[in-house]
């Protein structure tokens, strides 16, 4: 299977800074780019998708960004508030089933 | 519109007892997906339903784990007998078409720990 690499695994910043998580990927064929945000205890939430055909997409203060060529993705929260504080997964679509990375720990402070 | 419903949502048992999870996709999704995630990391793919079919079960372990989805709506995993590092929470997802590249939901999940 397909190894996606997630950096940092943990990130603390100030509330209204920005937070930026980036994730990289080897098979060229990925063509689907969704990131996920999971609180404590609760289920994974689709918050963003992207795919190869287009390179940037935003959602009020999440955007992601893709770079087919250097094979990685990000994801960028602008103007963070405490509920963005949870972990969030990159994933990608390899050998036709969805992959994840290992995660990101996002702390907000106030 | 109702999400993935899952239940039970914690169960503990001790190893070598045998264990279920039910699974009822959001309507009309025709993908249904099982995964398995260990504390700190991410979920891994068990088995992947296109309707009653079999799409991917090439990372179940077979030996002691099953699924099925006689009906092509609910779903339920059995791991037959459980193991310490069966440890985890086993989600379920589901998505509207038969690619992996549509959005997936998720449910809760069931968390299971083993004694």
């Amino acid at each position: 299977g397909e190894n996606v690499e997630q950096h940092p695994s943990t990130l603390s910043v100030q509330e209204g800074d920005s937070a930026v998580i980036k994730c990289t990927y080897s098979d060229s064929a990925s063509n689907y780019f969704p990131w996920y945000k999971q609180e404590l205890g609760k289920r994974p939430q689709l918050i963003i998708d992207i795919r190869s055909n287009v390179g940037e997409k935003k959602d009020q203060r999440i955007a992601v960004t893709l770079n087919k060529t250097a094979k990685h993705f990000s994801l960028h929260i602008t103007e963070t508030q405490p509920e963005d504080s949870a972990v969030y997964f990159c994933a990608l679509v390899d050998d036709y089933k969805l992959s994840f990375g290992a995660g990101t720990t996002v702390t907000v402070r106030a | 519109e109702a999400g993935v419903a899952q239940s039970p949502r914690y169960k503990i048992i001790e190893k070598r007892q045998s264990v279920a999870f039910w699974c009822n996709p959001i309507s009309g999704h025709a993908t249904l997906y099982w995964y398995q995630q260990i504390l700190g990391q991410g979920p891994k793919l068990l088995i992947q339903f296109q309707n009653n079919g079999v799409v991917d079960d090439s990372q179940l372990p077979k030996d002691r784990f099953s699924a099925e989805r006689l009906k092509g709506v609910d779903s339920t995993l059995k791991i037959q007998p459980a193991k310490l590092e069966d440890s985890a929470v086993y989600l379920c997802a589901s998505s509207l078409g038969g690619y992996s590249n549509q959005p997936q939901h998720f449910g809760d999940g069931t968390r299971l720990s083993i004694l």
